[in-house]
């Protein structure tokens, strides 16, 4: 069955730096998320990207968040000048449009 | 503003037994979709079952129901033959029909016990 891969599964990183996480969508879905869910809170959504360019933004997607899809696979998010609030577990997921959103394992960020 | 609430951070069971999760929302839209989630402590997030508003006829997967009132507002979970595999958080969720932005509720936690 086909996944939503996302690498890598743990990034430690220290306070200031730049990380990029990773997803690899289903292949032939078109709209690709981005979640978060901080230690014992709930899943938050991000950003939703479709055609080349954000459909949709949260508040929480400030200008310190950045999301590309480089190439006709991958679909990174990117975040820039990472605080300590910034550690949390991100979620990729896509869809094809019809309802569903498929789930990566996530990756665990922890800024330092 | 859409919303999802899950009243009970908390519930357990005895193996075999039923056990209802409780989720109700808030929307002004009239098409959506809602869903259950299973986030085990691998912390991956799986579809349990889905819901359009549009039906009236409640969801089934094997063991996992719902009970889908949508005046009420109201999105439980139903899971029969508890199983000790079935131990996780699990979140309700809420989209509009197109899909962008998936509200999440705060999730109940919910223990099969053996």
């Amino acid at each position: 069955e086909p996944e939503v891969t996302q690498t890598p599964s743990h990034q430690v990183t220290q306070m200031g730096q730049e990380v990029i996480l990773r997803c690899v969508p289903i292949s032939n879905h078109l709209y690709f998320y981005w979640y978060r869910q901080i230690l014992g809170q709930k899943v938050e959504f991000l950003v939703s990207f479709y055609n080349n360019e954000i459909s949709e933004k949260s508040e929480i997607f400030d200008d310190q968040f950045s999301v590309e899809r480089p190439d006709g696979s991958n679909f990174t998010l990117k975040i820039r000048s990472t605080k300590l609030e910034d550690s949390a577990m991100y979620f990729c997921a896509s869809s094809d449009g019809q309802t569903i959103q498929y789930f990566g394992a996530g990756t665990r960020l922890s800024v330092l | 503003a859409q919303t999802v609430t899950q009243s009970q951070p908390e519930m357990s069971v005895q193996e075999a037994e039923t056990v209802t999760l409780s989720c109700t929302y808030d929307t002004s839209e009239s098409n959506y979709y809602l869903f259950w989630y299973k986030q085990p402590p691998s912390r991956q997030m799986i579809l349990v079952i889905r819901q359009e508003a549009y039906k009236q006829q409640n969801a089934t997967e094997n063991r996992f129901s719902v009970n889908f009132q949508k005046a009420a507002k109201s999105f439980s979970l139903k899971i029969s033959d508890s199983q000790l595999g079935d131990t996780a958080m699990y979140f309700c969720a809420f989209t509009p029909y197109n899909n962008n932005d998936m509200r999440f509720g705060a999730g109940t936690r919910l223990t099969v016990k053996p």
